[in-house]
C-alpha cells in the first residue's frame, strides 16, 4: 500500500530559528513529491520535486528530494510567526492522473 | 482570478441524517477532486472527476457517499446516512488537465456528525 510519512508531527520554535521538516514515501511508480502549506483549511501549493538532488527555493523556503533514499526535506530559515501552519507533503504516482497521497502533516508553531 | 468555492463552510448534523456539499472549481479547470481530511491526518482523495467523468473513486465509500459533476463544472458530494466517523473537513480542489499536480484547494466544509 502506498504511504507517505512525515516527521516530526509537531514542532515549536522561536522566530529566527531554522527548521527542517521530513517526508518519506513508499509509492508505486513514484513520479513527484509535493509540499503544501495549510493554514486554517485550504492547502496552498509550495513546491513540486521530480528530480533527485535539485533544490527548489522560494524565499526562505527550500526543498530537496532524494529518490534513492525515498525522502524529501523542507527547510525554512529565519522563521516568522506567519510560517505557523501545517505542512503537508504528498506523493504523486504516475499510475493515477493527478492522484496525491498525503502524509499526516507537520504542525509548525513559531513563537515570537 | 476567483478561487475554488465551497459551501457550506460548516455543517452540524446528527448521525443517520444526510448532507450535501457543493463545489465550484476555478474556471477552465477540467479536473475536480474531493478530499476528506480527518483531524490530525492528511487529506485523503475520495473521488476525482475529469470534466463530467469519474477518473478515480477507489476510496469513496459508495454505500453512503455519492458525488456528481453533471455538466462538468460544479460538483456535489453527498453523504447518506452519515456516521460519526464522517466528521471531517471536506476539501474540494481543481486543476488543469495539463498540470494535475498543481491543485488549488477550496476553503473546505467542516462537517460535525453528532
Amino acid at each position: 500500500e502506498d504511504k507517505v510519512v512525515q516527521s516530526p508531527l509537531s514542532l515549536v520554535v522561536h522566530e529566527g530559528d531554522t527548521v527542517t521538516l521530513n517526508c518519506s514515501y513508499e509509492v508505486t511508480n513514484f513520479r513527484s513529491l509535493l509540499w503544501y502549506k495549510q493554514e486554517k483549511k485550504a492547502p496552498t501549493f509550495l513546491f513540486m520535486l521530480t528530480s533527485s538532488g535539485i533544490e527548489k527555493k522560494s524565499g526562505r523556503l527550500s526543498s530537496i528530494l532524494d529518490k534513492k533514499e525515498l525522502f524529501s526535506i523542507l527547510n525554512i530559515t529565519a522563521t516568522q510567526t506567519g510560517d505557523s501552519a501545517v505542512y503537508l507533503c504528498a506523493a504523486k504516482s504516475s499510475s493515477n492522473t493527478g492522484k496525491l497521497i498525503f502524509g499526516q502533516g507537520t504542525t509548525l508553531q513559531v513563537k515570537p | 482570478e476567483a478561487g475554488v468555492a465551497q459551501s457550506p463552510r460548516y455543517k452540524i448534523i446528527e448521525k443517520r441524517q444526510s448532507v450535501a456539499f457543493w463545489c465550484n472549481p476555478i474556471s477552465g479547470h477540467a479536473t475536480l477532486y474531493w478530499y476528506q481530511q480527518i483531524l490530525g491526518q492528511g487529506p485523503k482523495l475520495l473521488i476525482q472527476f475529469q470534466n463530467n467523468g469519474v477518473v478515480d473513486d477507489s476510496q469513496l465509500p459508495k454505500d453512503r457517499f455519492s458525488a456528481e459533476r453533471l455538466k462538468g463544472v460544479d460538483s456535489t458530494l453527498k453523504i447518506q446516512p452519515a456516521k460519526l466517523e464522517d466528521s471531517a473537513v471536506y476539501l474540494c480542489a481543481s486543476s488543469l488537465v495539463s498540470l494535475p499536480y498543481e491543485q488549488y484547494f477550496g476553503p473546505g466544509t467542516r462537517l460535525t456528525v453528532t
